[in-house]
């Protein structure tokens, strides 16, 4: 079973509001991967840390979401400006490192609705 | 850029049939195949890795992978009615970690 923790669980807001979700990271794991499933159970790949440092991240990332990787303090992810289209599944995976043997593994997820 | 799809969309198999499920991609550089779960609303459990074409085991979860071909399937054996879930195959490329998601399978054992 994974032990990745993501809180809230549940995410309720209003359009322009900020929304914050947070990660716990498997100990020992200094990679982490956000991404979002859509309700058509597409996934998109968010961003990417390797440590504190941001390896990737897509445009939408880079314009109204912010994300950080502080040390011995859960990860984030935050919505500065929620639209409706950001409701979803916010999955958090950690690695123990990035080589394409290295198996991601996921937290529960944050389940975010924008009203 | 990566497209993986999933076979079929839905799936209804008895308790105690055989499963198979089946993925194709499109990037025949791809070398990191893996097979995730994910019951209602809940997070992903890797049930299988596999990264050299032919067959790789965990238990009853079976993958094949056939790079050729651009394919990639899971079988489970003795499905149980916990099996029914989503089974979404992920794809990554040589010498990284993200993924790639194809939609899932929705699995669904009968009693």
């Amino acid at each position: 079973n994974s032990k990745v923790i993501q809180t809230p669980r549940y995410l309720v807001k209003g359009q322009g509001q900020k929304a914050k979700m947070r990660c716990i990271p498997e100990k020992g794991h200094p990679v982490v991967f956000w991404y979002q499933q859509n309700k058509n159970n597409e996934f998109k790949f968010l961003i990417n840390f390797q440590n504190q440092e941001v390896l990737q991240q897509i445009d939408m990332t880079e314009k109204r979401f912010s994300a950080e990787c502080p040390s011995n303090s859960p990860c984030s992810l935050e919505i500065q400006s929620s639209e409706a289209g950001d409701s979803a599944l916010y999955l958090c995976a950690s690695s123990p490192g990035l080589g394409g043997a290295e198996t991601l593994y996921f937290g529960s997820g944050t389940r975010l609705t924008v009203l | 850029q990566q497209k993986v799809q999933q076979s079929p969309e839905s799936l209804t198999v008895s308790e105690g049939a055989m499963a198979s499920l089946n993925c194709t991609f499109s990037d025949g550089t791809s070398n990191n195949f893996r097979w995730y779960r994910q019951h209602s609303a809940k997070g992903l459990e890797v049930l299988v890795s596999i990264f050299s074409d032919g067959e790789k085991e965990e238990g009853r979860f079976t993958a094949h992978l056939n790079r050729a071909n651009l394919h990639v399937s899971l079988h489970i054996r003795e499905p149980q009615p916990s099996d029914s879930a989503v089974y979404l195959c992920a794809v990554s490329p040589s010498g990284y970690n993200k993924l790639t998601f194809g939609k899932g399978t929705v699995l669904l054992v009968s009693p």
